[in-house]
């Protein structure tokens, strides 16, 4: 199985401020990565997806990056409405695997 | 729209059973392969099974393996999920989410989820 071991596990940061998670894959995934923002009670909602293609819908502030076996996601200025816990998860291989979550909050 | 709605999810005593579905609307079902994820309270997210557009590819997690049977119906278009043998460490929510199709990219679409809990 294709382990994410996804960093920091929390952050806490003030409005405006920019702000990046990183996903590492046990092995290489290529740009087969997903980014997700959960919010509490709610499905996860598609952020990300090819690493580094933007969904539909979602504003320019998010980007990914990366390929192979390290990735980064990033919020250029952090926005109130943007705290939430963030997945990357591989769909490279079965099974699928997540990150362990990293939990945004604001300082 | 694309739409994705779990339904079937309850309290369950451990060994119990339970079947969940999702039924979509909004696209053509049976192009796309279908997933199953959970998430245990207040815990991170879980594959737990996939299965082909016409059905028959499946694959499950290693911890719901012999246990749980995912399945489709494409006339219908719902996906299900039996769960047997049921143990508290299966209680969670459900989602169902969308797969692969042709030009699309995986799992951009997500139910609303469907809260299982297995207790006595």
């Amino acid at each position: 199985d294709i382990q994410m071991t996804q960093s920091p596990s929390s952050l806490s940061a003030s409005v405006g401020d920019r702000v990046t998670i990183t996903c590492q894959a046990s092995q290489d995934i290529s740009n087969y990565l997903n980014w997700y923002q959960q919010k509490p009670g709610k499905a996860p909602k598609l952020l990300i997806y090819d690493a580094s293609n933007l969904e539909t819908g979602v504003p320019s502030r998010f980007s990914g990056s990366g390929s192979g076996t390290d990735f980064t996601f990033t919020i250029s200025s952090l926005q109130p409405e943007d705290i939430a816990t963030y997945y990357c998860q591989q769909y490279d291989n079965l099974p699928i695997t997540f990150g362990q979550g990293t939990k945004l909050e604001i300082k | 729209e694309v739409q994705l709605v779990e339904s079937g999810g309850g309290l369950v005593q451990p060994g119990g059973s339970l079947r969940l579905s999702c039924a979509a609307s909004g696209f053509t079902f049976s192009s796309y392969e279908m997933n199953w994820v959970r998430q245990a309270p207040g815990k991170g997210l879980e594959w737990v099974s996939y299965i082909s557009s016409s059905g028959s590819t499946i694959y499950y997690a290693d911890s719901v393996k012999g246990r749980f049977t995912i399945s489709r119906d494409n006339a219908k278009n719902s996906l299900y999920l039996q769960m047997n043998s049921l143990r508290a460490e299966d209680t969670a929510v459900y989602y169902c989410a969308r797969g692969w199709s042709a030009g699309t990219t995986p799992f951009d679409y997500w139910g609303q989820g469907t809260l299982v809990t297995v207790s006595s």
